[in-house]
């Protein structure tokens, strides 16, 4: 089965760290380029993180550039989301998402999502 | 940034008849559009790419149009699994990638 599988999130303090995991099966991940989309209770659709398929280029969002980092292990089969300097409005559910092979831009595969409360 | 406006905010639809959505690009993106089906509790699940083109495994009853800055995606015959919030995101100039704030399709 092809799946995505998202792991790590607890609830943190502000100003706290976390690294947040995803899995997958099915497919071969160092084909494809992947991504971090994350969604605020209530609230719409956030892209956040990029990464290339061999993981030597990154792409971030201003809201948390210079704060997360992305990272992939292709033998591992695993996709990273390091956060640091946590804040409330990071709380979300963070989705990793595989980058679209025919259609490089869209989100063709998206785990179940992985909630990330931070506190005050 | 290419921002992404999605109308209207929520649209009442009676089973069977047809839903409208529309989305609207701040500056050309050609067909470098996608939409996004979502339930609650469920992550995204991408419907159309390519401003037209249905993924695998959509039915025909969905069907999206359009190219430049408007868009528009078509549900006939809303079915029940229908409703559920669909959102527009441009992939032509990124990063970012952008989406919409969503259309809410809501049974009448």
């Amino acid at each position: 089965e092809v799946k995505l599988v998202e792991s790590g999130g607890a609830l943190v303090q502000s100003g706290g760290s976390l690294r947040l995991s995803c899995i997958v099966s099915g497919f071969t991940l160092s084909s494809y380029e992947m991504s971090w989309v994350r969604q605020s209770p209530g609230k719409g659709l956030e892209w956040i993180a990029y990464i290339n398929s061999g993981g030597e280029t990154t792409f971030y969002a201003d809201s948390v550039k210079g704060r997360f980092t992305v990272s992939r292990d292709n033998a591992r089969r695993s996709l990273y989301l390091q956060m640091n300097s946590l804040r409330v409005e990071d709380t979300a559910v963070y989705y990793c998402a595989r980058v679209g092979f025919a259609v490089a831009g869209t989100f063709d595969l998206w785990g179940q999502g992985t909630l990330v409360p931070v506190s005050s | 940034e290419i921002l992404m406006t999605q109308s209207p905010g929520t649209l009442s639809v009676s089973p069977g008849e047809r839903a409208t959505l529309s989305c609207r690009a701040s500056q050309s993106i050609s067909i470098n559009l996608a939409w996004y089906q979502q339930k609650p509790g469920q992550p995204p699940r991408l419907l159309i790419y390519r401003a037209s083109t249905r993924a695998t495994g959509v039915p025909a009853r969905f069907s999206g149009s359009g190219s430049g800055t408007d868009f528009t995606l078509s549900i006939n015959g809303l079915q029940s699994e229908d409703f559920a919030v669909y959102y527009c995101q441009q992939y032509s100039n990124w990063p970012p990638y952008t989406f919409g704030q969503g259309t809410k399709v809501e049974i009448k």
